[in-house]
């Protein structure tokens, strides 16, 4: 039932772009995504909803595949805030708390 | 507005002996949630609690009990502490199950 993540870990200069991927066996209907930096708790980011409607504070977006089994976060030019690990979560069902993958580290660098 | 707050922030055990980690949020939220962190693993859920008065086992509740004292406060207890529960432990409350979560700065726990 956790979400399958890609890749691993990625680094980018500062400027490029990265996609980070997240998998389910089953359809989501909704894709949390947070971000955590070294030695702190995580921060969340955005909600994409089954919809396409994106919920967060940041100006990074996300969309499903097709089939709504991947989610994609997309971050555009990034900046070196942007490294850390990020973790996609999905409810188990309906309401219900969020099962997270393992995370993709990003590092970002000058 | 301290949000979610957590003690205490580091914590040594002996194998066997016990403890209780407090959370509290004040954020009005329903919903509150344990979560460990390992190495590779990303978080697993320990309890939750979906409104005061409830709690609920997560993927990983094995040697663990919790006390949703009101709505306020969260606390999990470690009754016999194992060096496999050796990990960074991380609070998080949400308006309900499915929203947006807000976590704790983390308790990092050492079973000797």
């Amino acid at each position: 039932q956790q979400p399958v993540q890609s890749p691993q870990a990625v680094i980018l200069r500062e400027g490029e772009d990265a996609v980070i991927n997240c998998s389910s066996s089953k359809a989501l209907y909704s894709v949390h995504w947070y971000r955590q930096k070294h030695g702190e708790a995580p921060v969340f980011l955005m909600i994409l909803l089954k919809g396409g409607e994106q919920k967060g504070h940041e100006k990074i977006s996300a969309s499903f595949n097709e089939k709504k089994q991947q989610s994609s976060l997309y971050l555009t030019a990034s900046q070196l805030s942007y490294s850390g690990t990020y973790f996609c979560g999905k409810p188990r069902s309906g309401n219900t708390p969020l099962v997270f993958g393992k995370g993709t580290r990003l590092s970002v660098i000058a | 507005n301290a949000g979610v707050t957590q003690t205490p922030k580091f914590q040594v055990l002996k194998t066997g002996q016990s403890m209780t980690l407090q959370c509290a949020q004040d954020m009005n939220h329903n919903s509150m949630y344990w979560y460990r962190q390992d190495p590779g693993m990303g978080l697993r859920l320990i309890y939750y609690s979906a409104s005061e008065g409830t709690t609920d086992k997560g993927e990983v509740p094995n040697g663990y009990n919790v006390s949703r004292l009101n709505k306020r406060e969260f606390s999990l207890r470690l009754e016999s502490a194992a060096p496999s529960q050796t990990s960074v432990y991380f609070c998080a409350s949400s308006d309900q199950g499915a929203y947006e979560q807000y976590f704790g700065p983390g308790t990092r726990l050492t079973v000797t």
